[in-house]
């Protein structure tokens, strides 16, 4: 099976840089994606990351690391309209199906 | 962008009473998945699908049924609802193919249900 950890909470400055991280275990993977949920909304698909490395997409940046069984999404220029929940996801290699990590709440300050 | 609906938007109902949650999406996605989710807290998978007269259960023990007829259309039924049902209910679908594609997941906007 698949379990992805994240931290509950995240507050942050407006302007500031922020880091999520995801630590995960299982029992093998096709990548690591990540997704964002305001209140009340559904999740909207950010980014992926096939391979390890860095991936960026505009002010969000996303980072795989297999052989730490890790993984991070980095938000920039951070604006109010930020503030919401973000989860990180995988696909499983045997089932298919799409596991997302325990979420973090992020809340942007003025 | 994928549209994938959800009806009904608000669901209120009493115990021992049967529901269907409608799913729908034109995008031609192989994949379907329905997810449940409690106020500020992470997503269980229910039930999912590859395509057509394909289901599997999830991660999360659920007593609801689903059904794959045609490709676009999803259903999740619950027999006889209770208020441990009482929760968000989130759809979606992807693509079959390799890639960054296949790992994009629309949304639908959800149902809320509530069991009294």
């Amino acid at each position: 099976g698949q379990s992805l950890e994240q931290p509950s909470e995240v507050t942050a400055v407006e302007g500031a840089i922020v880091q999520i991280n995801c630590t995960y275990q299982t029992s093998g993977f096709y990548g690591l994606s990540w997704y964002q949920q305001h209140d009340g909304g559904a999740p909207t698909f950010l980014s992926y990351n096939a391979l390890d490395g860095l991936e960026e997409t505009g002010r969000f940046s996303s980072f795989l690391s297999r052989s730490d069984s890790y993984g991070y999404l980095l938000l920039q220029e951070l604006q109010m309209k930020d503030s919401a929940s973000y989860f990180c996801a995988v696909r499983d290699r045997g089932y298919q199906k799409v596991t997302f990590g325990t979420g973090t709440k992020l809340q942007v300050i003025p | 962008e994928a549209d994938i609906y959800q009806t009904p938007r608000y669901l209120v109902i009493g115990t021992g009473k049967k529901i269907t949650l409608e799913c729908s999406q034109t995008m031609g996605h192989d994949k379907m998945y329905w997810y449940q989710q409690d106020p500020g807290m992470e997503l269980h998978l229910i039930h999912y699908s590859y395509g057509v007269n394909s289901t599997e259960k999830g991660d999360l023990s659920s007593e609801s049924t689903v059904s794959r007829i045609r490709t676009e259309h999803f259903p999740l039924t619950l027999e006889s609802a209770r208020p441990s049902h009482t929760s968000q209910y989130l759809c979606a679908s992807s693509e079959r193919g390799k890639g960054r594609n296949d790992e994009k997941l629309f949304f639908g906007s959800g149902t809320q249900l509530s069991v009294l």
